[in-house]
C-alpha cells in the first residue's frame, strides 16, 4: 500500500561527507518535490520535478542537489553537510503541479555529526 | 507572493469536543487552492481536506469541515468529536496562480483524553 517510500529512515552523516537521500513512487505521478522540515516548523520545499524538468528554489543552497532518474525515482543530494543541514527530509508527490494534492513520504531524519 | 498564517501555535481539545484551528492567508491570485494537512507525531504528513477558492461550498471529509470566508481570507479548520488520534501538527496552506504550495507555521493540537 505503500505510495511514497523515503530510505532511509534515519541517516547519520559527518560534518561534510556527501550523503544521499532517496524517494520511491508507486503513483505514477508527475511530479516530485522536496522539502525541509526543521523541528516544529513548517516544510520549506528546496526543489521539484515536473517529469524531468528541474526547479530550483531561489533560496537552495547550492550545496543540495536533485536527481530523477526516472519517474519512479528521486533522489537529494547533500554534497557537504553541515550542522544547519540536520532535519526531517521530506519527499512528495503530485499527479501535476499546482493545485494538486501532495502526497508525503514519512521523511529522512538527517543527523549531522 | 503569497502567505499563510496560523495564529495559534497550539490548540488544546478535550476528546469528544469540537476545535477550530484558525489560518489567514493573502495571495494576489484569483484562483487558487487552499489546504489543511495533518502531520501526526513521527508520521507522515497527510491531506485533511482542499477547497477550491472558486466553489462557494465549504468543503467537508467526515468529522472535518472548513469555514471558507474568501472575503476576510480565512479558512478555518472545525474537528467534530475529537478523538486521540486526532493529535497532531496541522498545516495550512495555499497555491494560487501556478505558484507551489505555501505553509502556515502549523499549529499542534493536543487532544486530552
Amino acid at each position: 500500500d505503500a505510495m511514497v517510500i523515503q530510505n532511509p529512515r534515519y541517516q547519520v552523516t559527518q560534518f561534510g561527507k556527501p550523503v544521499t537521500l532517496s524517494c520511491s513512487q508507486t503513483l505514477n505521478h508527475n511530479v516530485m518535490y522536496w522539502y525541509q522540515q526543521k523541528s516544529s516548523q513548517a516544510p520549506k520545499l528546496l526543489f521539484h520535478y515536473y517529469d524531468k524538468d528541474f526547479n530550483n528554489e531561489a533560496d537552495t543552497p547550492d550545496n543540495f542537489q536533485s536527481r530523477r532518474p526516472n519517474t519512479s525515482f528521486c533522489f537529494l543530494d547533500i554534497r557537504s553537510p553541515g550542522l544547519g543541514d540536520a532535519a526531517m527530509y521530506l519527499c512528495a508527490t503530485s499527479r501535476d503541479l499546482w493545485g494538486e494534492t501532495q502526497y508525503f513520504g514519512p521523511g529522512t531524519r538527517l543527523l549531522v555529526l | 507572493a503569497q502567505t499563510v498564517t496560523q495564529s495559534q501555535p497550539e490548540m488544546s481539545v478535550q476528546e469528544a469536543e469540537t476545535v477550530t484551528l484558525s489560518c489567514t492567508y493573502d495571495t494576489s491570485e484569483s484562483d487558487y487552492y487552499l489546504f489543511w494537512y495533518k502531520q501526526p507525531p513521527s508520521r507522515q504528513m497527510i491531506l485533511v481536506i482542499r477547497q477550491e477558492a472558486y466553489k462557494q461550498q465549504n468543503a467537508t471529509e467526515n468529522r472535518f469541515s472548513v469555514n471558507f470566508q474568501k472575503a476576510a481570507k480565512s479558512f478555518s479548520l472545525k474537528i467534530s468529536d475529537s478523538q486521540l488520534g486526532d493529535a497532531a501538527m496541522y498545516f495550512c496552506a495555499c497555491a494560487g496562480g501556478g505558484n507551489m504550495l505555501t505553509f502556515g507555521g502549523g499549529t499542534r493540537l493536543m487532544v486530552k483524553p
